[in-house]
């Protein structure tokens, strides 16, 4: 089984669009995060949630809004998509709280490939 | 910014060689951790290292950390085709800080 598991995988939409990926872990982990790696490779964090909760929300367009009805998914929802939006979109999880790296294991998905055109 | 900063951002070795990447990092951190993310897919993880450690090993992987120099470095020994990925270190600052990976280092080992 596919511990974290983001849908889809690839997503092409055009320019104002409204889109949502979807996440799920299944590893019974308190803390889920998405990602976003950019052509540089870098690969940046976005929110983090705890429990349900908002923990870490980075300079992030309130075009992006995050959402998690439980504890084992984290769906990131984005309106009026614009070019610079195109990137690898990265969900995760760890046992721990959320607001620091604890060195616990981050286990990432498999990654969301959107392009907007 | 807080990402580790790996060094170099590309390396090509034959296979068989050991490679050997480098990561510095700004502020006292608990623990550093090195991830490998192969094209298209996601980062996983490797191998953690805590503060006051100077030395680990897992495998063909051996990591080291000099946190008076705030660097740590991975070195892969007998590398084959299969270790051609990209790899990032991901300081565990104590501060309490998110993680930020940086760019990590594109390895590729050629048959």
């Amino acid at each position: 089984d596919t511990a974290v598991s983001q849908t889809p995988k690839y997503l092409v939409t055009q320019m104002g669009n409204d889109k949502s990926i979807k996440c799920e872990q299944n590893l019974g982990h308190d803390t889920m995060y998405w990602y976003k790696q950019d052509s540089k490779k870098f690969l940046k964090i976005m929110f983090s949630y705890n429990n349900k909760e908002l923990i870490i929300n980075e300079t992030v367009p309130n075009r992006f809004s995050p959402k998690s009805p439980d504890k084992a998914h984290l769906n990131l929802h984005i309106n009026s998509l614009e070019l610079g939006d195109s990137a690898v979109y990265f969900c995760a999880s760890s046992q721990d709280d959320g607001t620091a790296f604890s060195g616990n294991t981050i286990y990432f998905g498999e990654g969301s490939w959107l392009t907007v055109v | 910014s807080q990402q580790g900063e790996e060094d170099p951002q590309a390396l090509s070795i034959q296979e068989g060689e050991n490679a050997t990447m480098n990561c510095s990092y700004k502020t006292s951190i608990n623990n550093l951790q090195w991830y490998r993310q192969n094209s298209g897919r996601g980062l996983v993880h490797l191998i953690l290292i805590r503060s006051n450690e100077r030395e680990k090993h897992s495998g063909r992987l051996r990591v080291t950390l000099d946190t008076s120099k705030k660097s740590s470095s991975l070195l892969i020994t007998a590398s084959r085709a299969a270790d051609t990925a990209s790899y990032f270190c991901a300081p565990g600052y104590t501060g309490g800080f998110k993680t930020i990976f940086g760019a990590g280092t594109r390895l590729f080992v050629k048959a």
